[in-house]
């Protein structure tokens, strides 16, 4: 059974770093591009950064490039979203992805508040 | 950036109704490799998008055939074809194509 399980998530303060993980189960974790997508509270998806397979291409959307750095270890199995300067527009539910979006984890929540 | 515009944003159905809704991009997203990376999601209340529809036409594994998927270039178009309940949620279109990946906006389907 496939499996994506995030972890990291909590409460932060404006300006405060968090990092985050994801541990996939049940398939070649190290065959996959991977993503994080994020989803503020009544909102929609928002893609942020994907990663190869093979770490040799990383991407980010503009509202996070330069604070945010995607990561993986594939001798881990593991996917990580290494999030800095946060800001309370930051705050959303973080998913992670796979396999053309055809896996995802149930997400990991970080609120950013004072 | 590619921009995914879905319309309408609220859709409100019958049971048994069949209904579309439509995933414009701002670009083509045929890629040059042949392939048209246009995906279709599900998301159910409280729980992670689905992947329903890929490559534009694709049906996932496990997914119901009353859901398909169709379009090229700069213009998709997902119907489903007699509406159940269990299909009640937002549906999203997203493309892979262009990096970064976008997200259409959104289309809630609700119950009349």
């Amino acid at each position: 059974e496939v499996q994506l399980v995030e972890s990291g998530g909590g409460l932060v303060q404006p300006g405060s770093s968090l990092k985050l993980s994801c541990v996939a189960s049940g398939f070649t974790f190290s065959s996959y591009n991977m993503h994080w997508i994020r989803q503020a509270p009544k909102k929609g998806l928002e893609w942020i950064a994907l990663i190869y397979y093979d770490s040799s291409n990383k991407y980010y959307a503009d509202s996070v490039k330069g604070r945010f750095t995607i990561s993986r270890d594939n001798s881990k199995n593991t996917l990580y979203l290494e999030m800095n300067s946060l800001r309370s527009e930051d705050t959303a539910m973080y998913y992670c992805a796979s396999r053309g979006f055809a896996y995802w984890g149930q997400g990991t929540l970080v609120t950013v508040s004072s | 950036d590619v921009v995914l515009t879905q319309t309408p944003p609220t859709l409100s159905a019958t049971i048994g109704q069949s209904v579309s809704i439509s995933c414009r991009s701002s670009q083509s997203l045929l890629h040059s490799n042949g392939n048209t990376y246009l995906n279709w999601l599900l998301q159910r209340p409280g729980q992670p998008p689905q992947l329903l529809i890929y490559l534009v036409s694709r049906l996932e594994s496990g997914v119901p055939n009353r859901f398909s998927g169709s379009g090229s270039g700069t213009d998709f178009t997902l119907k489903i074809s007699g509406v159940e309940a269990e299909d009640l949620g937002v549906y999203y279109c997203v493309q892979s194509t262009h990096a970064p990946r976008t997200f259409g906006g959104g289309t809630k389907l609700e119950l009349k």
